[in-house]
């Protein structure tokens, strides 16, 4: 079951925030958080896990609400290399370990 | 260089045709993954192998079939080629550690079907 990204695209002026979320109707054991430049493949950037404290590296961080199966990614004072097209990606409780992706979420960060 | 090696970057073929593709997973890395990626529907799952066993399928349809190599490189096969099947197509590796760093994506094949 695929997940549900919100927005599907988001446009911000350098120093903006954004949130980007992503629910499941499935029980999800973790999510991931992936950003795709144009034409280049996707580069994790982190990884949530059920049980698990919020995750944050520099101004972009994450949260897992395990009831609700949704998380969002926060990016905060957003610099023009934030620009990309930002996937999550689930895992199911029980499952292979195997990511169901979302459409994505295209941020695009102007001067 | 993410460490996963995909093979060929671009490949221009007919309908009709077979290709395959090639991936080297990140060294030390049990799990590999491919993912189709078109303009309208994302990264969609096809398979998934760890240590050269099938562990999960996705929409993965009957002309294409992978399989996964005791030294632990994988290909793709596509066969019967549609013009539907043009799209970019990924390789990711694993080994989901406690330490892991999520998917390590290849640069991908774009595969082009005239």
């Amino acid at each position: 079951q695929q997940p549900v990204q919100s927005p599907q695209a988001v446009i911000l002026r350098e120093g903006e925030d954004a949130v980007i979320n992503c629910s499941s109707s499935k029980a999800l054991y973790s999510v991931h958080w992936y950003r795709q430049k144009h034409g280049e493949a996707p580069v994790f950037l982190m990884i949530l896990l059920k049980g698990g404290e919020q995750k944050g590296h520099d101004k972009i961080s994450a949260s897992f609400n395990e009831k609700k199966q949704q998380s969002s990614l926060y990016l905060t004072a957003s610099q023009l290399s934030y620009s990309g097209t930002y996937f999550c990606g689930t895992e199911e409780q029980g499952g292979s370990e195997k990511l169901v992706f979302g459409k994505g979420t295209k941020l695009t960060v102007n001067p | 260089d993410s460490g996963v090696t995909q093979t060929p970057k671009h490949l221009i073929t007919a309908t009709g045709q077979r290709v395959t593709l090639r991936c080297s997973p990140r060294s030390g890395d049990l799990s590999v993954y491919w993912y189709q990626q078109s303009l309208d529907q994302g990264l969609q799952f096809l398979i998934q192998y760890y240590n050269g066993e099938e562990r999960a399928k996705g929409n993965i349809l009957e002309r294409f079939s992978a399989q996964q190599f005791p030294d632990l490189h994988s290909e793709l096969n596509l066969s019967s080629l549609e013009l539907g099947d043009s799209a970019l197509y990924f390789c990711a590796s694993s080994d989901f550690s406690p330490a892991n760093y999520g998917y390590t994506f290849g640069s991908g094949t774009r595969l082009t079907v005239v």
